[in-house]
């Protein structure tokens, strides 16, 4: 069974301080990640995803998220926070050897940024 | 990019009505589509596989009868809340992903927040 985890239910930073919102995850085959965000009353919005090869992957708005197999994480990371980020940020996992199947995600992490 | 469009995106009604959401990929064909639901500041509950021409695949604890799906298209699903009740107040997100590929992200639309009475 496939299952994601993230800890904390909210993150708080000052804007242009460094971010990270962490995402561990558990799969039995293949791991395919994915961040989402989250705006009030709206739906998902694809971040950025790692499949294979380099371990730090860069995506959309400046956030990048680094894969680390032994420790089964993939964290999101920005280098500086903007007012604007604030929003619920999802991680979440597929098995890469099952197409088809939906993204299983975790319970969301609500990222708030003061200016 | 790969647009899914969902409608409505609010609906209000009585108890005991039937409702029918829409979900449309807009610039690709999708095989399967996704039901999720949403509680307040929840993670997204997923409630069923949906595939073109095909039975749904309901999770377990989701009424199939309750929640019916329908995916006659390759770019068209839609969930019917039958007989709906305030219990089913709720935000209802779909999501497609072109063709069976398991690297390619899932698309999702707006939500519908359905209310009811």
């Amino acid at each position: 069974a496939q299952s994601v985890a993230q800890p904390e239910d909210q993150v708080n930073v000052a804007e242009g301080n460094p971010l990270t919102v962490k995402c561990t995850y558990s799969v039995s085959g293949n791991p395919y990640l994915f961040w989402y965000v989250q705006y009030p009353n709206r739906g998902l919005q694809f971040l950025l995803k790692y499949i294979t090869g380099d371990n730090l992957v860069k995506g959309s708005y400046g956030f990048e998220a680094e894969f680390n197999k032994s420790q089964t994480s993939f964290h999101l990371k920005k280098p500086s926070a903007l007012v604007s980020d604030s929003a619920l940020y999802f991680c979440a996992v597929r098995d890469g050897n099952q197409a088809g199947t939906a993204l299983i995600f975790g319970k969301g992490t609500t990222l708030s940024v003061s200016s | 990019g790969a647009v899914v469009s969902q409608h409505p995106s609010r609906v209000i009604c009585k108890s005991g009505t039937s409702v029918k959401i829409e979900c449309r990929s807009l610039d690709f064909q999708a095989t399967t589509m996704f039901w999720y639901r949403q509680f307040p500041k929840k993670s997204l509950m997923l409630m069923a596989t949906s595939n073109e021409g095909s039975k749904a695949t309901y999770e377990q604890g989701v009424e199939k009868d309750k929640f019916l799906i329908n995916h006659a298209s390759l770019t068209l699903s839609t969930l019917t809340v039958t007989s709906a009740h305030p219990e089913d107040s709720s935000f209802y997100i779909c999501s497609a992903t072109p063709g069976r590929v398991s690297n390619q992200p899932q698309h999702f639309g707006d939500g519908t927040r359905l209310s009811i009475l």
